[in-house]
């Protein structure tokens, strides 16, 4: 089974700033199956990236994916207040399981 | 506008049974594999199940394999987990979750609002 661990566990930034959240896997992933979730507090997850670079609907271009293989990136261009969340990795494997990292929490400095 | 709605969470004894139902609206349900999530209070998401478009195949996670069953009824738009043997480590909200491809991509899209259940004596 694939292990997705995300660093850092909580990030400490302000609006305006630049985010880099780490998502590393423990066997190669394949691109197609990578995914990233927001998530804030009381409510349901909310699906940013699929395809570990496409954008899902609606989803501003201030959020965007990159990496292959083992690491994975999600980047947020200027940090806006209502970016200030949960952040979780997901991916599918080839055993057909589905996985997610265990979060990084992006809170206001 | 695609809708998930769950419910038939509650408190339930260690050793319980519990059916939990998602009704799912604005889309082609029928169209979608279907998934279960799971968030233990105050921690992470842990994927709990998936099921394909017809029901002919599913999977579990193994920590509720041989424990939960997941369905669904095309007819009636609706998702279920069948979850025996509860144990307190079951607890958690639980959300009903639409799966979609895109571009030779997989992923989850919508979630719905989840319910809770609690197993505890």
């Amino acid at each position: 089974e694939i292990v997705l661990t995300q660093s850092p566990v909580t990030l400490s930034l302000s609006p305006g700033e630049r985010a880099t959240l780490s998502c590393r896997a423990s066997q190669s992933v394949a691109s197609s199956y990578l995914a990233w979730y927001q998530q804030k507090p009381g409510q349901a997850p909310r699906l940013l990236i699929y395809g570990a670079s496409s954008r899902a609907t609606g989803i501003p271009d201030r959020f965007s994916g990159s990496g292959s293989g083992t690491d994975f990136t999600l980047t947020i261009s200027r940090l806006e207040p209502d970016d200030f969340a949960v952040y979780y990795c997901q991916q599918y494997g080839s055993s057909l399981l589905y996985t997610f990292g265990q979060g990084t929490k992006l809170e206001i400095k | 506008e695609v809708q998930l709605v769950e419910s038939g969470g509650g408190l339930v004894q260690p050793g319980g049974s519990l059916r939990l139902s998602c009704a799912a609206s604005g889309f082609t349900f029928s169209s979608h594999w279907m998934h279960w999530v799971r968030q233990g209070p105050g921690k992470g998401l842990v994927w709990v199940s998936r099921i394909n478009n017809d029901g002919s195949s599913t999977l579990y996670a193994d920590s509720v394999k041989g424990r939960f069953t997941i369905s669904r009824d095309n007819a009636k738009d609706t998702l279920y987990v069948q979850m025996n043997s509860l144990r307190a480590e079951d607890t958690a909200v639980y959300y009903c979750a639409r799966g979609s491809c895109s571009g030779g991509s997989c992923f989850v899209d919508y979630w719905g609002q989840g319910t809770l259940v609690t197993v505890s004596s």
